[in-house]
């Protein structure tokens, strides 16, 4: 089974700060990379998808990049807000027909006032 | 309004009784799939469906079987449910892997 990994695991910021994470994939064949949120009690909504090394996207104060050469991408947060709680997950296509979706365990992110 | 549905959203069951979970997107996708959550383990797909009639296992399939008859419906059958299987599952369904994946709003299965 192909890996994902996300780095950290959980992560406890003031509201104000900023912040990122990693989600690692292997580097060979890559296809695309997903992101999303997934806010307690709710279903997983999607941030990003993204497919270009050297790709940058950005929705309000969440942004992402890419490296597909070195096979990671990171999700910052600008002036984190408390509504921005939520576990954060990356997903990649991971076998070689690039129908099978594999996601990280996510980020658990909490942001106190 | 745009949206993945799913049905029920709560099932409390017996071990061996026979269950649907129903799931329908009206977007026009194609690619439709099954995920699992489990604490720890995040979500795991298991089955996909590429178009009508064309589906195919994801990584943890024992126990699951699925079928695509029709563009917007993709139930997940449990043809004799197990304690093992007790989870949250969640329906998503996007046109194709390359897009954002749109998610139903989960049923939280209890297999006793």
């Amino acid at each position: 089974i192909l890996n994902v990994e996300q780095s950290p695991q959980s992560l406890h910021v003031q509201e104000g700060d900023s912040t990122n994470f990693t989600c690692s994939f292997p580097s060979s064949n890559f296809y695309a990379l997903h992101w999303y949120r997934w806010e307690t009690a709710k279903s997983p909504e999607a941030l990003f998808v993204m497919t270009l090394n050297g790709d940058e996207k950005k929705k309000g104060r969440i942004s992402a990049t890419l490296n597909t050469k070195e096979g990671y991408s990171y999700l910052y947060i600008k002036g984190s807000q408390p509504e921005d709680s939520a576990t954060y997950l990356c997903a990649f296509p991971g076998n070689t027909g690039f129908q099978k979706l594999v996601f990280g365990t996510g980020t658990r992110l909490l942001v106190s006032p | 309004e745009a949206q993945v549905t799913q049905n029920p959203r709560y099932l409390i069951t017996v071990t061996g009784k026979k269950l649907t979970v129903t799931c329908s997107q009206n977007m026009n996708h194609e690619y439709m799939s099954w995920y699992r959550q489990d604490p720890g383990l995040g979500l795991r797909q298991i089955y996909y469906s590429m178009n009508v009639e064309v589906t195919d296992k994801g990584d943890v399939p024992e126990g699951y079987k699925v079928s695509r008859k029709e563009k917007r419906n993709f139930p997940l059958i449990l043809e004799s449910p197990s304690p093992n299987q007790t989870s949250l599952y969640f329906c998503a369904s996007s046109f194709q892997i390359s897009y954002e994946q749109y998610f139903g709003p989960g049923t939280r299965l209890t297999v006793t």
